[in-house]
């Protein structure tokens, strides 16, 4: 069955500092990738995708995410982070011909100033 | 576009009650999800409707919920009667038809069960 891990339950950085956010999925055939983010009191809002050709996406807000068919992961980075980046962020695997988003369990963000 | 709609934002109820739950998707979407979210379970979808069709209701919890879609503007999600478990952050989402995945969340609402 699809599945996707979250490996870092929460994260802190200081402002200024790069950021990288891991997912690792599980599924047969090239997946399709997505990372959510949600503020707090907020709904998911999409921060990018990939469904195939050039692993390397960029997305809103400054980040991107690069796919590595051979580590079965999805990581997001962004180079310098602001305040405003704090906030839950989701990684979720499209579950093919079932029509499903198959989400992590998230990571929380915190920035230090 | 305003986005998809929830309301209310904010439930609070009595065990036993009836609560409903409603959505306004994106114009022109074909997809809409109902999701609950806790601390403990996660985001669970819960069941999802295609042109106004439930597709898949296999995440809905028991008996206890109901969802429906009367036409493409609009969806209820009914628990009745309500328990304490059932307190949540309860999402609805919409998709174009071409891109289901690309699901664009409402708000929420936050259901308070006493």
């Amino acid at each position: 069955a699809q599945s996707v891990t979250q490996p870092d339950i929460h994260i802190t950085v200081s402002e200024g500092a790069s950021l990288e956010l891991r997912c690792n999925y599980s599924y047969g055939a090239t997946p399709y990738l997505f990372w959510y983010v949600q503020s707090p009191g907020q709904g998911l809002q999409l921060l990018l995708k990939y469904f195939s050709g050039d692993t390397l996406v960029q997305g809103i807000k400054g980040f991107e995410a690069e796919f590595k068919r051979s580590q079965s992961s999805f990581n997001l980075r962004k180079p310098s982070v602001h305040w405003s980046d704090a906030a839950e962020y989701f990684c979720a695997v499209g579950s093919g011909g079932y029509n499903k988003l198959i989400f992590g369990a998230g990571t929380r963000l915190a920035v230090h100033p | 576009d305003a986005g998809v709609i929830q309301s209310p934002r904010h439930e609070v109820t009595e065990m036993g009650q009836e609560v409903t739950l409603r959505c306004k998707p994106i114009s022109g979407h074909d997809y809409l999800f109902w999701y609950r979210q806790t601390m403990m379970r996660g985001l669970e979808l819960l069941i999802y409707f295609n042109n106004n069709v439930p597709i898949d209701d296999s995440g809905m919890p028991e008996d206890r919920f109901s969802a429906k879609m009367p036409n493409a503007s609009f969806s209820t999600l009914k628990i009745q009667p309500s328990e304490p478990r059932d307190s949540a952050v309860y999402f609805c989402a919409s998709s174009p038809r071409d891109r289901i995945y690309e699901q664009y969340f409402g708000p929420g609402t936050r259901l308070t069960v006493t």
